[in-house]
């Protein structure tokens, strides 16, 4: 079936770094791919729609330049959280699509110290 | 704006026994429904798929059940297993089948 990949699984940086993360559809073409971020003991929380060859569309209280997604493929969406700080430690998932069924990435465990 | 919630938040059952999670969604104009199962600091498993034209769905011991006009689905699980403990999510798409809004969860833990 439909696979998404996400990298890194976790990454524990220092504030002020930035963090890139990669989401990538295996086996099919995703134009469009989503981001969302889990906070402890919350639930998932939609942060971005990533358009392939367009801007994202950032959902309300989402800081456009603090999360700065690309998608310049139809494989790959990435997510860099810029100049990170300790309240951006989260977890991050993506989804990707194709004609039937929404797959998610295994996620991304953000720590900043 | 969807909103979808989930009852219980947190569940503790015997090993063996029988349970419902709930999920309830503001919107009844979905095109489907999908139940996910998370565990701690992991990404999400599929668990079961409705379409929208469906009323329930069956994967082993898991059966999902979908009403669109009273805005509810259920996950019941049959014999519980201490591995079934996890966070299960309920996620409604908006908007189209792919943007979705996930439930706020319930934690299941199923005790030996």
């Amino acid at each position: 079936g439909a696979v998404v990949s996400q990298h890194p699984s976790w990454v524990i940086c220092k504030s002020g770094t930035s963090v890139k993360i990669e989401c990538r559809s295996l086996d099919f073409q995703a134009t469009t791919m989503f981001w969302y971020r889990q906070f402890p003991k919350q639930s998932l929380m939609l942060m971005a729609t990533s358009n392939e060859g367009s801007k994202a569309t950032y959902e309300q209280g989402v800081e456009k330049d603090k999360f700065l997604i690309n998608h310049a493929s139809l494989t790959l969406s990435t997510l860099t959280v810029t100049s990170a700080h300790p309240e951006d430690s989260s977890f991050y998932i993506c989804s990707a699509g194709d004609s039937e069924k929404l797959f998610f990435g295994s996620g991304t465990q953000l720590s900043v110290l | 704006k969807q909103e979808v919630t989930q009852i219980p938040a947190a569940l503790s059952v015997p090993e063996g026994e029988n349970l419902v999670l709930n999920c309830s969604f503001t919107d009844s104009a979905i095109y489907n429904l999908q139940w996910f199962r998370q565990d701690p600091g992991k990404g999400l498993t599929s668990l079961l798929l409705i379409q929208s034209s469906q009323r329930e769905q069956t994967s082993g011991r898991l059966n999902a059940s979908l009403d669109k006009s009273s805005g509810r689905s259920t996950l019941y699980i049959a014999a519980s297993q201490p591995g079934d403990s996890a966070t299960y999510l309920c996620a409604v798409p908006e908007g189209g089948y792919q943007k979705v809004t996930f439930g706020t969860g319930t934690k299941l833990q199923v005790i030996p």
